[in-house]
């Protein structure tokens, strides 16, 4: 049982690249979000989805998509990227919205925008 | 607003001694979660407390949500080099949709 996989890993961008982060589970969890973990300021979330086929938006959505056609995959991408978003990218699900629920997350993906 | 705030943002103590850190929030909220992470891995979650005045214990680990359902803290007890590493309280936004984090407590246990 495999979890929440992310990948890259690490990956170094130039300014003004695109790219997509890769985050599929093999739990059938309804909800995942994106995060992104800065020091000293926790973890910030950029977009959510709730099922296959509904995404909204966290505390930082701006420079980013996501989409979620199925339930495994929820993939974000970066349009433009820029210094600033570079970051500890954390993808995690949960089965449902209730309080017991907690979050299963990757192993996240370090990202560094040049 | 919904934050969480943490304390003490770090804490570097000896093997065998006693700990405890805070989440504080100006809100009540419905439940809280404590995760622990460690260097290069994403968080793992310890515990999910949802009732006031509720205690759980997870081995040398004590969880307590406070009465007012605005704090929750953490207790150690005689902390290994093991236990080191960022701890983690978040809570569900109001609708439940969203899990909002503190920005975390990091823990350093020197054997």
């Amino acid at each position: 049982n495999a979890g929440v996989t992310q990948t890259p890993k690490f990956q170094v961008l130039k300014t003004g690249q695109s790219m997509t982060l890769q985050c599929a589970q093999d739990m059938n969890h309804e909800y995942m979000s994106w995060y992104r973990q800065d020091p000293g300021m926790g973890l910030r979330l950029i977009h959510y989805s709730v099922g296959a086929g509904i995404t909204d938006q966290g505390e930082v959505p701006n420079g980013y998509n996501v989409s979620r056609s199925t339930t495994e995959d929820f993939p974000l991408r970066l349009l433009s990227a820029a210094p600033s978003q570079t970051s500890v990218y954390f993808c995690a699900s949960r089965p449902g919205q209730g309080a017991g629920y907690g979050y299963t997350f990757g192993s996240g993906t370090r990202l560094t925008v040049v | 607003t919904q934050l969480l705030e943490q304390s003490p943002q770090f804490l570097s103590i000896q093997e065998g001694e006693n700990l405890t850190v805070y989440c504080n929030s100006s809100s009540v909220f419905s439940s809280l979660q404590w995760y622990r992470q460690e260097p290069g891995e994403g968080p793992v979650l310890l515990v999910t407390v949802v009732t006031g005045g509720e205690v759980k214990k997870l081995k040398r680990l004590t969880f307590q949500f406070g009465d007012a359902r605005k704090d929750s803290s953490l207790h150690i007890t005689a902390a290994q080099p093991g236990d080191t590493g960022l701890y983690l309280c978040a809570r569900g936004s109001t609708g439940g949709f969203k899990t909002i984090f503190g920005a975390g407590t990091r823990l350093f246990v020197k054997a």
